[in-house]
């Protein structure tokens, strides 16, 4: 199975801050990459899917990037409603797909 | 607009099992692939398995084999999963997550989650 990691585990940063949360990948995934952030109590939410597409409705503020085995998510300007953990999920099908550890986002 | 509601929180023994619904509304039930992901306390999100509502055809998770069964009743637009012999660690909040693509694995759409307590 394609095993996903995640950095920094948590992240303390401010309101306006821009914000980088790294996901990687043990094997090529080519853009089969989906970000999501879920707040406490609350079912994820899809943010970003193919590596840096937009969920429609989602903030322009946040834009992912990379491909193969490296992806970015980035928040260009954190904020209030943005403290929560994030997720990165690789959906490649010939694979059970897989949510990394995740990302919290907390106030610093 | 696409809802996923889910039933209400449960408290099973150890060694019991547990069926969790999944009713769908505002699109068609037998276009999307359903699938379940779990969370226990304070950690990170694990797929289950999914269920093709159309055909009823079934993709479980190699953790979950043999333990978990998923099912469709299309007549009322509502997806269960079933999970057996509970331990202790089943104790999570189980999600139901519609796939948009059917078989792509990228969930859109979200139910509210229901908590199950596992404990003797």
């Amino acid at each position: 199975d394609i095993q996903m990691t995640q950095s920094p585990s948590t992240l303390s940063a401010s309101v306006g801050d821009r914000v980088t949360i790294t996901c990687r990948a043990s094997q090529r995934i080519s853009s089969w990459l989906a970000w999501y952030q879920q707040k406490p109590g609350k079912a994820p939410k899809l943010l970003i899917y193919k590596a840096s597409s937009l969920e429609s409705g989602v903030p322009s503020r946040f834009s992912g990037s990379g491909s193969g085995t490296e992806f970015t998510l980035t928040i260009s300007s954190l904020q209030p409603d943005d403290f929560a953990t994030y997720y990165c999920q690789q959906y490649n099908s010939y694979s059970p797909f897989t949510f990394g550890p995740g990302t919290k986002v907390d106030i610093k | 607009q696409v809802q996923l509601v889910q039933s209400g929180a449960e408290v099973k023994k150890p060694g019991a099992s547990v069926r969790v619904s999944c009713k769908a509304s505002g699109y068609t039930f037998t276009g999307y692939y359903m699938h379940w992901v779990r969370q226990a306390p304070g950690q990170g999100l694990e797929w289950m398995g999914w269920i093709n509502p159309n055909s009823g055809g079934t993709n479980y998770a190699q953790d979950f084999q043999g333990r978990v069964t998923m099912t469709r009743d299309t007549s009322i637009s509502t997806a269960y999963m079933e999970l057996s012999s509970l331990r202790s660690d089943d104790t999570a909040v189980y999600y139901c997550a519609r796939d948009r693509y059917s078989g792509s694995s990228l969930l859109d759409y979200w139910g509210q989650g229901t908590l199950v307590t596992v404990s003797s």
